[in-house]
């Protein structure tokens, strides 16, 4: 268990609509970060962000925002979904801007 | 731009060494890691090098050459349970901001 928590962990739902992605980071942990996994691809890094503010910046789509919260948890709002946003989608925190990342156990979507 | 580059897939026998190689290429090289990850579960953490060289942690080991752009992790005494996927991933400071850059990962299968 690394602390890090995502929910809800499977999701589905039909092409045009917006779902929220929950992630609850490891306590203490400042840092939170997103990435997408779609099927035998690698990890693709959207979002990360420190202590309530926006760092830094990847692939993420303008169908999809972010922000975390003053309690550090942190969602992930995806809308007007494609067949292609079926992935999984991975929360990850560290303490700071340079640790090691710990994951949580990912959130399963599929877009029908 | 920033690219990472490992093989697909490796086979080899419990009992066994395997070296799983990492090439990268990043303007901001700041550290390299090695995750694990079971299929369809979270990736774990393996190893971290910043200098190069060799570091050891049991089973497992992971060499960095900056020069080269070069990683490796070598798993000795393979296990069934090794069969898992293994990420590749740098960490790259560009502008005061750093990011997680990951590689697609290479998917170990262990044969009895």
């Amino acid at each position: 268990d690394s602390g890090v928590t995502q929910t809800p962990k499977h999701l589905i739902t039909a092409t045009g609509q917006r779902v929220t992605l929950r992630c609850s980071p490891r306590s203490g942990d400042l840092s939170v970060y997103w990435y997408q996994q779609s099927l035998d691809q690698g990890l693709q890094f959207l979002i990360q962000y420190y202590n309530g503010e926006e760092r830094a910046k990847g692939n993420i789509l303008e169908r999809f925002s972010a922000q975390q919260f003053p309690d550090l948890h942190s969602e992930l709002n995806l809308s007007s979904l494609e067949l292609g946003d079926s992935a999984l989608y991975f929360c990850a925190s560290s303490v700071g801007y340079t640790g090691e990342l710990f994951f949580g156990e990912g959130s399963r979507l599929t877009v029908l | 731009g920033q690219n990472i580059d490992q093989p697909t897939e490796m086979t080899a026998t419990e009992g066994a060494i395997v070296q799983i190689n990492c090439t990268y290429q990043t303007s901001g090289f700041n550290g390299l890691f090695w995750y694990q990850q079971h299929a369809g579960e979270a990736p774990t953490f393996l190893s971290y090098n910043v200098l190069d060289g060799l570091e050891e942690k049991g089973r497992f080991s992971s060499f960095l050459s900056r020069s080269k752009g070069y990683s490796y992790l070598l798993l000795k005494e393979l296990q069934m349970k090794d069969s898992a996927s293994y990420l590749c991933a740098v960490r790259d400071l560009t502008s005061g901001t750093y990011k997680y850059i990951f590689g697609t990962g290479t998917r170990l299968k262990v044969l009895a």
